[in-house]
């Protein structure tokens, strides 16, 4: 079945860098753009970011633009955010996510997050 | 971006009671190719968010039949037809028909009295 582990979050100073993984399982990686979603502490959910199947495309939320770059590794079935410049309101639990089948494209199957908190 | 609005913001409900959350969304969610992009998701204490419906009606693998959806355009609910104690935690609705961005309702919180 579908597993996603998330790691790499911490607790980071303000306009540090931080860069968050997600390994990935149970199915094709490779076939399947993967997303980032973030939940603030006691808030709803945000979409951060997707990477198209194959890393060539790319697309941000205008919070987070010019700041964060998602990639993905798919010989290594591991999705990555690089997190630049990283400010208070950042501070979030980040969950990759991925799409049930082929057809979706959207965030179906959540892994179980990682907290990144921005402080100093 | 489109803008989804959940209410109620929270629910108290008796075990065995149905259960209804509406959502809103600020534009019509049908797409051209004749499927409405509406997703529903549970997210338990403590736990990630699981998908419970897509597209508007279709219920994802597992989830009980007590659970079921409708609506159409910019007016959608989620109902709950005899709640049972697993079923509490917040649920949220999310627009897919403008993926950039993908957004989600403010969520709804389900205690059992």
């Amino acid at each position: 079945q579908v597993h996603l582990v998330e790691s790499g979050g911490g607790v980071v100073r303000p306009g540090r860098s931080l860069r968050l993984s997600c390994a990935a399982s149970g199915f094709t990686f490779s076939n399947y753009g993967i997303h980032w979603v973030r939940q603030a502490p006691g808030k709803g959910l945000e979409w951060v970011s997707v990477i198209s199947y194959d890393g060539i495309n790319k697309y941000y939320a205008d919070s987070v633009k010019g700041r964060f770059t998602i990639s993905r590794d798919n010989s290594k079935n591991t999705l990555y955010l690089q997190m630049n410049s990283l400010r208070a309101e950042d501070t979030a639990v980040y969950y990759c996510a991925s799409p049930r089948d082929e057809n979706s494209g959207y965030p179906d199957y959540w892994g179980q997050g990682t907290l990144v908190t921005v402080s100093s | 971006d489109i803008v989804m609005t959940q209410t109620p913001l929270s629910l108290s409900v008796t075990p065995g009671q149905p259960a209804s959350i509406s959502c809103k969304s600020s534009q019509s969610l049908l797409h051209s190719d004749g499927t409405t992009y509406l997703s529903w998701y549970l997210q338990k204490p403590g736990q990630s968010p699981q998908l419970l419906i897509y597209e508007v009606s279709r219920r994802f693998s597992g989830v009980p039949d007590r659970f079921s959806g409708s609506g159409s355009g910019t007016d959608f609910t989620l109902k709950i037809s005899r709640v049972e104690a697993e079923d509490v935690g917040v649920y949220y609705c999310m627009q897919g028909i403008h993926l950039l961005p993908l957004t989600f309702g403010g969520g709804t919180k389900v205690e059992i009295k």
